[in-house]
């Protein structure tokens, strides 16, 4: 099955790492790059930048340089995203999605992986 | 970088109406458009891309449309599994950028 597996939760205190993992499952690892966009509570959707699975090359957004590394471990055909310095801004669901082989828009998302930031 | 403007941020129709959602970006991103579906509860799902393709098993009453800055997304009969909060992003130029969502209630 055609699938991005991501775990269900994690809390943090603020001024913590976290580093969520997506598992690819039903297509090759290195066929398609991973993207990571987050959603906060009731609130809309923002690309954070992707990794290419194949040559582990990245690209972030802005916002989020310097905070943000995506790596990838290609023996468990899994994908990181792991966000530094976490404040409760940072509370929100991360999503993994994939890009379409078209490039730029997302044909595939995981499940999503809940991230609170609370002391 | 592209801002992206739905409108409106909410509606409620009734079961069998032609719903229009607008998305207007701050510069041409012709045709880099994409539409999605976020259930409650869910993650988003792709309906649209390249401004008026339908994704494959998307339901045909779905159907995009372009004129340059001005996008728009139509459900020609709303029925109630359309009850979605609906997003479009652009994909023209980084970074990634997605409208502020429009709500799809129904009477």
């Amino acid at each position: 099955q055609v699938q991005l597996v991501q775990s269900g939760a994690e809390v943090m205190k603020p001024g913590a790492s976290v580093k969520v993992p997506c598992k690819i499952s039903g297509y090759p690892f290195t066929a398609n790059y991973i993207n990571w966009v987050r959603q906060a509570p009731g609130l809309g959707l923002e690309w954070m930048g992707w990794i290419n699975p194949k040559t582990g090359s990245t690209n972030s957004a802005q916002k989020f340089q310097g905070r943000v590394t995506m790596t990838r471990d290609t023996a468990i055909s899994t994908v990181y995203m792991e966000l530094r310095a976490l404040t409760s801004d940072d509370t929100a669901i991360y999503y993994c999605v994939r890009e379409s082989d078209e490039i730029g828009f997302f044909d595939l998302w995981g499940r999503g992986t809940l991230v609170t930031v609370s002391s | 970088d592209i801002q992206m403007t739905q409108s409106p941020s909410t509606l409620s129709a009734s079961v069998g109406d032609r719903v229009v959602i607008t998305c207007r970006a701050s510069q041409s991103v012709s045709p880099w458009l994409a539409w999605y579906q976020q259930k409650p509860g869910k993650a988003p799902n792709l309906l649209i891309y390249k401004a008026s393709t339908l994704e494959n098993g998307v339901p045909s009453r779905f159907s995009g449309s372009d004129s340059g800055t001005e996008f728009t997304l139509t459900i020609s009969s709303l029925q109630p599994d359309d009850l979605a909060t609906y997003y479009c992003q652009q994909y023209e130029d980084y970074p990634r950028t997605f409208g502020q969502g429009t709500k799809v209630e129904i009477k």
